[in-house]
């Protein structure tokens, strides 16, 4: 059983286009929300993450927006680069522990 | 820190080999968790330690698959006999533990079985 659901499986984008990345979950157990990014022949890394008593979070061009009654967040990439072109996780743990992981979204930029 | 340090990067063996992959965490961090990466089901948490001591081997496929960690610097996971079907990428992801978690995770080792 699939604890966090992710989508689209795969997004391509023109440069400067805003690519959203959409999860949810069942768990409201759940209190920490990271994204992770994928470069190939990389292990994944920490990208942005939210707690449920906030909305939204900013970072540089990443936003996680968070619906904590829908039980929904989402990734969006403002200004996409060449550069972002990757593999995307959403993940959700209880007290910093178990992460469970989407299935992942590639994600192109197109120059 | 040189990070997580996983071996070997790449692994290719036949059909009821035993395979050993190794990782060594991050110093200072008290939890390890091994992941199983497809492209049909993502990244799968397999188990995870906390001070050197299993805490949930739910997602260990089955009796096959073991996992070790003897001391606070290293960990192993075997698989015996391996399985085509266990073909995938294993990652090691170390963590110092808190609510704000953040995994940190090796470069994987990439197992195909023939």
């Amino acid at each position: 059983q699939q604890q966090v659901k992710q989508s689209p499986q795969s997004l391509i984008v023109q440069k400067g286009g805003i690519p959203i990345i959409n999860c949810a979950y069942e768990n409201t157990a759940f209190d920490y929300f990271p994204w992770y990014q994928q470069f190939p022949g990389k292990g994944p890394a920490l990208l942005i993450a939210i707690r449920p008593d906030v909305s939204e979070k900013k970072e540089g061009r990443f936003t996680i927006s968070f619906n904590k009654s829908a039980k929904q967040f989402s990734l969006h990439i403002m200004d996409s680069q060449p550069g972002d072109s990757a593999t995307y996780f959403c993940a959700a743990s209880v007290a910093g522990n178990q992460f469970y992981f989407g299935t992942g979204t590639s994600l192109t930029v197109i120059p | 820190d040189a990070g997580v340090i996983q071996s070997p990067r790449h692994e290719v063996t036949e059909m009821g080999q035993e395979v050993t992959l190794r990782c060594k965490p991050i110093s200072g961090h008290n939890s390890l968790f091994w992941y199983r990466q497809t492209m049909m089901r993502g990244l799968e948490l397999l188990i995870y330690f906390n001070n050197n001591v299993p805490i949930d081997d739910s997602g260990m496929p089955e009796d096959r698959f073991s996992a070790k960690m003897p001391n606070a610097s290293f960990s192993t996971l075997k698989i015996q006999p391996s399985e085509p079907r266990d073909s995938a990428v294993y990652f090691c992801a170390s963590s110092f533990g808190g609510i704000a978690n953040v995994l940190t995770f090796g470069a994987g080792s990439r197992l195909t079985v023939l």
